[in-house]
């Protein structure tokens, strides 16, 4: 079953537009972590956030915000004002925590693949 | 500062040969990870390690073995390519428990 869900496969948006990827997951577990990676057209893939599942402050970073709400389980991500440069596609990721040597596989959505037109 | 390097960066098979893609991380990290990227599938864990000498199955394994003979390396072996494995792979790494993983820049792999 897949643990992480993400809806949107594809939105495009004119650049200054504020734009909000939906991610919801799925878990049994108390303790476990949560991240968003970004995907540039050039196919490597940056870390943008980690969250765990005590700490359910939003948080913000210049034109990028995280909206984490365990009652819905949901980790949206937001992008304010966005750019040309904000194209990429846009995954969420689940990490459950286990023991040592279960190792701390991320579990990730299907992406969400962002067009920013000028 | 080099991360976690893989080679070769693309590479071109014919169904039934094998070969080894290799990851090696510079940052002295436990967890290392091999995942592969098909469209529309995000990535999927294929194999990953806890340590030197230790590997374990991921979600997709069939068709791969791993080794982690050397705490910076991780290697992936095709042993017979099939055409299913066309595939952008990823290997990352991270220290422990839940810390975000770095990745490689990929290996793309295409099996006629």
């Amino acid at each position: 079953a897949q643990k992480v869900t993400q809806a949107q496969t594809e939105i495009s948006v004119v650049e200054k537009e504020d734009v909000t990827l939906d991610c919801v997951y799925e878990t049994r577990d108390t303790t476990y972590y949560l991240f968003w990676y970004k995907q540039p057209p050039s196919g490597e893939l940056v870390f943008l956030i980690r969250r765990n599942s005590f700490d359910e402050q939003n948080e913000i970073s210049g034109r990028y915000s995280w909206n984490f709400q365990k009652s819905t389980s949901s980790f949206n991500f937001t992008i304010t004002a966005s750019q040309v440069v904000d194209s990429a596609v846009y995954f969420c990721a689940l990490s459950e925590a286990r023991d040592s040597n279960s190792g701390y596989a991320l579990n990730f959505g299907k992406g969400t693949s962002l067009l920013v037109t000028p | 500062n080099a991360g976690v390097t893989q080679t070769p960066k693309f590479r071109v098979l014919k169904t039934g040969q094998s070969m080894t893609l290799l990851c090696a991380q510079d940052m002295n990290h436990e967890y290392m990870y091999w995942y592969r990227q098909d469209p529309g599938m995000g990535l999927r864990l294929i194999h990953y390690s806890v340590g030197e000498g230790t590997t374990a199955k991921g979600e997709v394994p069939d068709g791969y073995n791993v080794s982690r003979l050397k705490k910076q390396n991780f290697l992936l072996g095709l042993e017979s390519a099939a055409p299913s494995q066309t595939s952008v792979y990823f290997c990352a790494s991270n220290p422990f428990s839940n810390q975000p993983q770095h990745f490689g820049d990929g290996t793309r792999l295409s099996i006629l």
